[in-house]
């Protein structure tokens, strides 16, 4: 099945970037995903890419997709506490009607003063 | 409208015991989903209901028992489930019609403890 794959932690200093990596195996995945949890709530889409990209930003937020590695990334720029929280890669498996979203293990960010 | 609201927010049950969770959008959406996530881990694709219609089950064992009444509400029935079945139960919905992103848009989550 598909396996998504990301690191499990990241710190940074308030203010720096923050780029968090994902791996996924289908390359049949039509749209890609960044969700944010923070703690004891649910999932909150931030962004996604479509297939057919290689970058999109949105505000704070870059997206990269490179298809050929099936590595897709997200930079956030001028990191603020607020920011800290578990971020999700996810992909979209093909599917009728219904949406079939895997995700992958969430790395958690954490923010240093 | 863009909520996913999802009863109760906690929820601790016995082994013999039976409930529910509860789930409701009024967004329109003709898809709705469960996952089950446990501490430190991503969620885990339980149901999708498409239509109102079981579209997929992901091997999930018959004492979690979904059930779509109307294109609202999601329903997943709960009965002599095991202590490792505590989990963040949480549900989705997306539009699931037509071309769009597929995106899911996520409940609070319905927190179980299975003593």
């Amino acid at each position: 099945g598909e396996d998504v794959e990301q690191s499990l932690f990241l710190s940074v200093r308030e203010g720096d970037s923050s780029v968090i990596n994902c791996t996924y195996t289908d390359s049949s995945s039509t749209y890609l995903y960044w969700y944010k949890q923070e703690p004891g709530a649910g999932l909150q889409l931030l962004t996604y890419i479509f297939s057919n990209m290689d970058m999109k930003q949105d505000q704070r937020l870059t997206v990269l997709l490179n298809k050929k590695d099936k590595h897709l990334s997200l930079r956030i720029a001028d990191t603020q506490t607020g920011d800290s929280a578990i971020y999700f890669c996810a992909v979209s498996l093909p599917y009728s009607s219904a949406s079939k979203i895997i995700f992958g293990s969430g790395t958690r960010l954490s923010i240093r003063p | 409208d863009t909520e996913v609201t999802q009863t109760p927010k906690h929820l601790v049950m016995g082994m013999t015991n039976k409930k529910s969770l509860k789930c409701e959008q009024h967004m329109g959406h003709r898809a709705m989903y469960w996952y089950k996530q446990k501490a430190k881990k991503p969620p885990e694709l339980m149901f999708v209901y498409s239509y109102e219609k079981l579209s997929i089950n992901e091997s999930v064992p018959s004492r979690f028992s979904p059930e779509c009444p109307n294109s609202s509400l999601l329903n997943l029935h709960l009965h002599a489930l095991q202590p490792e079945d505590s989990a963040l139960y949480l549900c989705a919905s997306s539009q699931g019609t037509g071309w769009n992103t597929g995106e899911l848009f996520f409940g609070e989550g319905s927190r179980l403890t299975v003593l």
